[in-house]
């Protein structure tokens, strides 16, 4: 079946350095991609709606500059964090919505973790 | 308010059935969906329902739909400990592909 891949699965940074995380659809063209946070024992939140060649539209709340998105072709999306902080730490959950099936599939996440 | 609303815990013995439920907000949502999450683990989709159904049976898991009372409900028959994960039921509001997850419910299956 589909499958979105994401890398790095867990990382760890000092405060204050940027974090880049990938969102791969692999066997799939994905037009529009989603992030989603998701703190301890609480559900998932959208931050944000990627869409292929587009800027990306963000959530209510979600601070477009500190969570930077790029969905630069059809099978990946980049969510950078910058000048992480240790609120930031959280399991980042991305989406991908297929292209030509209209199927909705997600990654396994990424564990970041602000020291 | 704007919650999709679940229990937060739910405990059963392999072999039992267990019914994880779910309370949404949107009456718009085409469609509806459960998701599991197992520990450290992206979400796998389990099942859905289309707006119009009542039920859905996909092998060990039962839909259930009352869309006058917004309610959804999962039944997993013959539960295992290999059930044991994190359960969110996500609407679609606007029937759009922008989900709207519930709170969770942590299933633990005991011996």
């Amino acid at each position: 079946g589909a499958v979105v891949s994401q890398h790095p699965s867990r990382v760890i940074c000092k405060s204050g350095t940027s974090v880049k995380i990938e969102c791969r659809s692999l066997d799939f063209q994905a037009t529009t991609m989603f992030w989603y946070r998701q703190f301890p024992k609480k559900s998932l939140m959208l931050m944000a709606t990627s869409n292929e060649g587009s800027k990306a539209t963000y959530e209510q709340g979600v601070e477009k500059d500190k969570f930077l998105i790029n969905h630069a072709s059809l099978t990946l999306s980049t969510l950078t964090v910058t000048s992480a902080h240790p609120e930031d730490s959280s399991f980042y959950i991305c989406s991908a919505l297929g292209r030509n099936t209209g199927e909705l599939f997600f990654g396994e996440g990424s564990r970041l973790t602000v020291l | 308010g704007e919650d999709v609303e679940q229990s937060l815990f739910l405990s059963v013995r392999e072999g039992d059935s267990s019914v994880i439920n779910c309370t949404y907000t949107d009456s718009s949502s085409t469609y509806l969906y459960w998701y599991k999450q197992e520990p450290g683990a992206g979400l796998q989709l389990l099942t859905y329902i289309f707006s119009n159904m009542d039920m859905k049976q996909d092998q060990r898991l039962t839909v259930l739909l009352n869309k006058k009372d917004k309610h959804l409900s999962l039944r997993i028959a013959d539960t295992q400990t290999g059930d044991s994960a994190i359960y969110f039921c996500a609407e679609s509001p606007g029937g759009g592909n922008k989900l709207t997850f519930g709170t969770g419910t942590q299933l633990k299956v005991e011996l």
